[in-house]
């Protein structure tokens, strides 16, 4: 049963242009969202969280949306950059978890052409 | 200030062998988490540790799999009598709270079992 999902396994964008990672989830105790960045051969890298309280969060380049009612959140990337290729993860933790487990998809593979 | 530390990055060993991975968490960090990835697949939880005890084990396989975080010392994640499907990479992550904190991973140690 896949709590998370990354429906795409793959995106290709052009350099300059904006890149839209989607995830979905169906715990509707998660309360906390994060997005990961990962190269090969190394551990994930954090790149930014939402809290279920707020329905944007922005850093730079990276914006991530939280719709809750959509149980959807997405990672914008503008303007994408030959260097943001990787694999992306969303993961989400829930309210009543022990302590912060992450539940993770399955990852997308973004491709940024120069 | 150094980052969360996983040795050895690759391992190899032959079906019924010990597998033992350390994971030094950031300074200042005393939760730890591991997570195993699949070859093409998301990160997959397997347990919490703070300092001299288990938290979650909930993703850990019910035998042959055991970890520990003492007192002094990294945390190490032990794997008895290891077959083909333990091959994998795992990954340990800290944070310096636990619930509600961004968790920071190391590089991961690339298990192969022959």
């Amino acid at each position: 049963d896949q709590q998370v999902k990354q429906n795409s396994p793959s995106l290709s964008v052009q350099e300059g242009r904006i890149s839209i990672l989607n995830c979905d989830y169906t715990n509707s105790m998660f309360d906390y969202f994060l997005w990961y960045k990962k190269y090969p051969a190394e551990g994930p890298t954090f790149l930014i969280s939402i809290s279920s309280i707020k329905d944007k969060n922005e850093d730079g380049r990276f914006t991530v949306f939280l719709n809750k009612s959509a149980k959807h959140l997405s990672l914008h990337i503008v303007p994408s950059q030959p260097g943001d290729s990787a694999v992306y993860f969303c993961a989400a933790s829930a309210i009543l978890s022990a302590g912060n487990m992450l539940t993770f998809g399955g990852g997308t593979r973004l491709m940024v052409k120069p | 200030n150094a980052g969360v530390m996983q040795n050895p990055r690759h391992l190899v060993r032959r079906r019924g062998q010990e597998a033992r991975l350390r994971c030094s968490p950031m300074k200042g960090h005393s939760h730890v988490y591991w997570y195993r990835q699949l070859p093409e697949e998301g990160l997959k939880f397997m347990v919490y540790l703070q300092k001299e005890n288990i938290i979650d084990e909930s993703g850990m396989p019910k035998e042959r799999f055991s970890a520990e975080f003492p007192k002094e010392g990294p945390s190490i994640l032990r794997i008895q009598q290891v077959v083909r499907g333990d091959s994998a990479a795992y990954f340990c992550a800290s944070s310096p709270l636990g619930s509600k904190e961004t968790q920071y991973f190391g590089p991961g140690t690339r298990l192969l079992v022959l």
